[in-house]
């Protein structure tokens, strides 16, 4: 059973369109993420949610709109992608946000902006 | 941010102890120390974490010294498979709610 799951896996596009990328958990968890990870391999929090509210927005560009339906589930709206998007996105999900609590990611997206 | 320092790459011989520093020298008395793999373009996998104590579980073991300034992970035997990226992050809190941010991490071969 997947734990935390990513979909799609792959998604290229070409500069000027909107996606989307959905994560849903199994887990039960009460916190979910967003992190991006660029080409150099940095790991960055762009936004986290607890029980379907946004705690942490990382100075992420308003094209970027994450929504949390429940929450089990968050998904990443992208507007007029750029090239600088291309990146690997992954979800993640804790019980809570304490900080003993361990994060369990996604196996990402990889976004490609032609 | 407490910030943490690793090397960036490391090799360790198959069957040995592969034993990873992290100095967090900044670290404040309610920050855990958590280390994270990652392999290939896999996502990140939760190895360990600890406060104060040294901690063990089925992956590995986990040593603070008694400042809480540095911290070792140690893969008791390693097997190729451990072949990955390394990070140790120190959990931070932002408005009440922990914030992790990844440096750029170890990276660990492990070699026949």
């Amino acid at each position: 059973d997947t734990a935390v799951s990513q979909t799609p896996k792959y998604l290229v596009t070409q500069m000027g369109n909107d996606k989307s990328i959905k994560c849903e958990q199994n887990l039960g968890h009460d916190t979910m993420y967003w992190y991006k990870q660029d080409s150099k391999k940095f790991l960055k929090i762009m936004f986290s949610y607890n029980n379907k509210e946004l705690i942490i927005n990382e100075t992420v560009p308003n094209r970027f709109s994450p929504k949390s339906p429940d929450k089990a589930h968050l998904n990443l709206h992208i507007n007029s992608l750029e090239l600088g998007d291309s990146a690997v996105y992954f979800c993640a999900s804790s019980p809570d946000g304490r900080p003993s609590s361990p994060l369990h990611f996604g196996n990402g997206t990889r976004l490609t902006v032609t | 941010d407490a910030k943490t320092t690793q090397p960036p790459s490391m090799d360790c011989a198959e069957g040995r102890a592969a034993n990873l520093p992290c100095n967090h020298s900044t670290i404040s008395g309610n920050e855990y120390v958590y280390w994270y793999r990652q392999i290939h373009s896999q996502g990140p996998q939760y190895i360990i974490h600890g406060l104060k104590n040294n901690e063990t579980n089925e992956m590995a073991s986990l040593i603070i010294t008694e400042d809480r300034k540095s911290s070792t992970l140690i893969l008791p035997h390693a097997t190729l498979r451990d072949t990955a990226v390394y990070y140790c992050i120190v959990r931070v809190f932002s408005g009440g709610y922990q914030k992790v941010t990844f440096g750029t991490g170890t990276k660990l071969q492990v070699i026949p």
